[in-house]
């Protein structure tokens, strides 16, 4: 099935740590998105990358980075500048091409936590 | 910059009941919208979508339309079932970043 994959689904970071969370999809999209969503609010845009080798920030990038070095993956580090890391990170993605208003699509989220 | 407005929670209803979730938006030029829903611990669904005004969008007996003159796409559905019951978030997606901006999200719960 095709579809997006995050992991792990829960992840825990001492202090000081930089901390990985995985996105993989393989419904052949260009973009792909980077949001946090904190407990009782929406989701907030983090970064976002509309083709390989380009990406640009969100609305909170700081304390953040990404890579996409390949169509299929885009990984998003959690460093140890980010001071309250604690929240769902959902990573998205979608078709570009045809039609623009293409909806994006959801990965199952990785919860990060603060040991 | 843009925004969405929704009601907040939790509506609470019993099953077979009427439900509206009002969702108003405040965007430069013409936004398509969205309403995702969210189940305990997973990811986002898409539930349904309108990209111009006057366009309804439907699933699963839900609809909401596209009110360019009133800035609006409130969920409704006339008849509520428990399965129902999740986080429902309205969104619009810009023209330029092919971003969503999200509401808060309104929890419903449906009791038997």
């Amino acid at each position: 099935d095709g579809g997006i994959t995050q992991s792990p689904k829960y992840l825990f970071r001492k202090e000081g740590q930089n901390v990985t969370l995985s996105c993989e999809q393989n419904l052949n999209h260009d973009a792909m998105y980077w949001y946090r969503q904190d407990p009782g609010q929406g989701l907030r845009l983090i970064y976002y990358s509309q083709i390989v080798n380009d990406f640009q920030k969100g609305d909170i990038a700081e304390g953040y980075s990404v890579s996409r070095e390949k169509k299929e993956s885009f990984p998003l580090t959690v460093t140890s500048a980010q001071k309250n890391p604690t929240a769902f990170y959902l990573c998205a993605s979608r078709d570009r091409g045809g039609n623009s208003n293409q909806p994006q699509h959801f990965g199952d989220g990785t919860r990060l936590s603060i040991l | 910059g843009d925004s969405v407005t929704q009601m907040e929670g939790p509506v609470t209803l019993s099953e077979e009941a009427c439900l509206t979730i009002n969702c108003t938006y405040t965007a430069t030029g013409y936004p398509s919208l969205f309403w995702y829903v969210q189940y305990p611990g997973e990811g986002l669904q898409l539930l349904l979508k309108a990209t111009k005004a006057d366009d309804k969008g439907s699933n699963k007996g839900f609809e909401a339309t596209y009110r360019k003159e009133t800035t609006s796409f409130h969920l409704e559905k006339g008849s509520v079932q428990v399965s129902d019951s999740a986080v429902y978030f309205c969104a619009l997606m810009d023209t330029g970043r092919r971003a969503l901006t999200f509401g808060s999200g309104t929890r419903l719960q449906v009791q038997p």
